[in-house]
């Protein structure tokens, strides 16, 4: 089967945490994404990567720190939470070309308590 | 920056009535890719289409959308509302490969 897989589904944790999110695409693309979901159900990307280098960062709290081992992995790993981090994480995977729309993954649910 | 506007909040409908779900878009770039996706609840966001060449009308499972650059849109229309259209659409811009930049979304709720 070829798709996005993200684990894990939800994730429940305590403020000053640290959590890790995986991600992995089995599509062959070479582009990855990190996005986040809000209570109002907005978009907004995170990061993206392409063979394996960072190439988008938006301005996101520094405690927020992508991974990438290689094009078809891309975890996301968040140093020390806070209640504004509650939301849905979604990783995507594209081709790198303009006209390739990216496929989601089913996203994590982190709660902060 | 780039952006996305969308028809704002809640569109409701009943069933059997056209759909139209406005996206507009700003960017200083000449040659933008526009993207509907579909939103059900507790999903992912799907593709659901993607814009072709300027003026050039695109088709997905009834739906259908037009880019044109003079005007910098992309609505979303369907003829007939289904119950099973209700769901959050978002309008998506793409200037460069790396990023993908979304509308706020628009919630359809079709009844009967």
């Amino acid at each position: 089967e070829t798709a996005v897989f993200q684990t894990p589904n939800y994730h429940v944790t305590q403020v000053g945490n640290e959590v890790s999110f995986n991600c992995k695409q089995t599509l062959g693309h070479d582009t990855m994404y990190w996005y986040k979901q809000d209570s109002k159900k907005l978009l907004k990307i995170m990061f993206s990567y392409n063979n394996k280098q960072l190439i988008v960062n938006e301005t996101v709290p520094r405690r927020f720190s992508p991974q990438s081992s290689d094009k078809a992995h891309l975890n996301l790993r968040i140093k020390s939470v806070e209640p504004e981090d509650s939301a849905v994480y979604l990783c995507a995977s594209s081709l790198g070309q303009g006209n390739q729309a990216p496929l989601f993954g089913e996203g994590t649910r982190l709660s902060v308590l | 920056g780039d952006s996305v506007t969308q028809t704002e909040g809640l569109v409701t409908l009943t069933e059997g009535l056209p759909v139209m779900l406005n996206c507009t878009y700003q960017t200083i770039y000449s040659n933008p890719f526009l993207f509907w996706y579909v939103q059900h609840l507790n999903e992912s966001p799907r593709l659901l289409l993607k814009s072709f060449t300027d003026n050039k009308r695109t088709e997905h499972q009834g739906f259908h959308a037009t880019l044109h650059k003079s005007s910098s849109s992309f609505h979303l229309q369907k003829s007939s509302a289904q119950l099973s259209d209700s769901a959050l659409y978002y309008c998506a811009l793409r200037v460069s490969f790396n990023k993908l930049t979304f509308g706020a979304g628009t919630r359809l709720a079709v009844c009967p």
